[in-house]
């Protein structure tokens, strides 16, 4: 089965400041990855994904996530986090033989304090 | 956009009930899911289905059965509730291709008393 590692539960940052949530998977020859965020008593929004190509993505608020197959990684960043970037974010891997299921790591609570 | 609905977003049932769960999606997806969301554990993946009438088991499907008699909708079946369900649920569904992500329901937020 593959595994997703989210190495860190909590990251508390100040306000404009950069982070990075770092997330590793198993390795696997054929992988889609996707990183979600789930705010306060909602469901998972998909915040961005890779599927191929430039092994940098980005999203529409100012993250990023680069594919890295040889560490087997799919870290996010974002340059400067504002308050609204609080919420928990998931980590998930689709391989392309498993009927759709995807893998989810443990999920990293961003905290952003003023 | 893909719409993903679950009936409920509270709901407390008494231990030995029998509590439904209801999901709805509008996209015509062939793949739904059951996951239920627990702090320190994240998302552990209880039943999902691939076609009408066909379902999987996931990781953790002891206590729960489910149901997909049509495309849309994909129930979620806790045959004798108990405290131990206590949880948030959510509902997920993608299409066929494999590249593409879920898209996941509000969630429903069920206490077992």
């Amino acid at each position: 089965a593959q595994s997703v590692t989210q190495l860190d539960s909590q990251v508390p940052v100040f306000e404009e400041a950069p982070v990075e949530l770092r997330c590793n998977y198993s390795s696997s020859v054929s992988v889609y990855l996707f990183w979600y965020v789930q705010y306060p008593n909602q469901g998972l929004q998909l915040l961005l994904k890779y599927l191929s190509g430039s092994t940098l993505v980005e999203s529409i608020n100012g993250f990023e996530a680069e594919f890295n197959k040889s560490q087997t990684s799919f870290h996010l960043r974002k340059p400067s986090v504002h308050i609204s970037d609080t919420a928990e974010y998931f980590c998930a891997v689709r391989r392309g033989s498993t009927l759709g299921r995807l893998y989810f790591g443990r999920g990293t609570q961003l905290t952003v304090w003023p | 956009d893909v719409k993903v609905t679950q009936s409920s977003r509270y709901l407390v049932k008494r231990t030995g009930e029998k509590v439904f769960l209801e999901c709805v999606q509008d996209m015509d997806h062939e793949n739904m899911f059951w996951y239920r969301q627990d702090p320190g554990l994240g998302l552990r993946l209880i039943y999902f289905s691939y076609d009408v009438k066909m379902k999987e088991k996931g990781d953790i499907p002891e206590g729960y059965s489910v149901s997909r008699e049509k495309k849309e909708r994909f129930s979620l079946i806790l045959e004798s509730a108990s405290t131990n369900q206590t949880s948030m649920y959510l509902c997920a569904s993608s299409a066929d291709d494999s590249n593409q992500p879920q898209h996941f329901g509000d969630g429903t937020r069920l206490s077992i008393l």
